[in-house]
């Protein structure tokens, strides 16, 4: 069983589309992590949420970290083919360094 | 500042043979994880060191797998003997002490088969 839920599991959109991944649990997490991870090589830290209903940006992406600080959300505007890749999300239940990871979202965009 | 490095990239074993993986984590990092990545899921943490002590071995089959961090700097992690489930890409990650927060730096990984 999943720590963390993250869905959908897959997601193929066109270029220019918008989309939006979500990570769940039944748990309450000190913080959050978003990584993507592309072919061959290792998750690359995207943001770090910590605070209950905080929101960040970054250039096209926007992460959402719940109220109650068990769920995160990841939304892209405008999506590109660069975006392509496995998006995990990483929560911190326990100690300041037990992080569990999702399954992840494998998106592509198509050009 | 240089990225976490693995060794090998890749490696294809038989069954029942042994195998090594190496790590060298980014200099001064406190913290250092192996994660076991199987096709289609999540990373899944094995084992973590604090300098050269082990935090959590508690996913690690310590009755085939073993890892060391000698002087709390490189890392080896060890199959024996393999198994086909183990076929799997191993990643190495290291963070600074409160890794909540400037979150983790991974290498490339190594991917393992088994057959």
């Amino acid at each position: 069983t999943q720590l963390l839920e993250q869905s959908p599991q897959f997601l193929s959109i066109q270029e220019g589309e918008n989309l939006t991944v979500y990570c769940n649990s039944s748990s309450v997490f000190s913080s959050l992590q978003w990584y993507r991870q592309e072919p061959g090589e290792g998750p690359v830290l995207l943001v770090t949420v910590v605070t209950g209903g905080e929101v960040k940006k970054l250039k096209r992406l926007t992460f959402q970290f719940g109220d109650a600080r068990k769920d995160s959300s990841l939304h892209i505007t405008a999506a590109q083919p660069g975006d392509t890749g496995l998006y995990l999300c990483a929560g911190f239940a326990g100690g300041v360094n037990d992080m569990r990871f999702g399954a992840g979202t494998r998106l592509t965009v198509k050009p | 500042e240089a990225g976490v490095a693995q060794s090998p990239r890749y490696k294809i074993i038989e069954k029942r043979q042994s195998v090594a993986f190496w790590c060298n984590p980014i200099s001064g990092h406190a913290t250092l994880y192996w994660y076991q990545q199987i096709l289609g899921q999540g990373p899944k943490l094995l084992i973590q060191f604090q300098n050269n002590g082990v935090v959590d071995d508690s996913q690690l089959p310590k009755d085939r797998f073993s890892a060391e961090r000698l002087k709390g700097v490189d890392s080896t992690l060890k199959i024996q003997p393999a198994k086909l489930e183990d076929s799997a890409v191993y990643l190495c990650a290291s963070s600074p002490l409160n890794g909540a927060n400037y979150g983790y730096t991974f290498g490339s990984g190594t991917r393992l088969t088994v057959v």
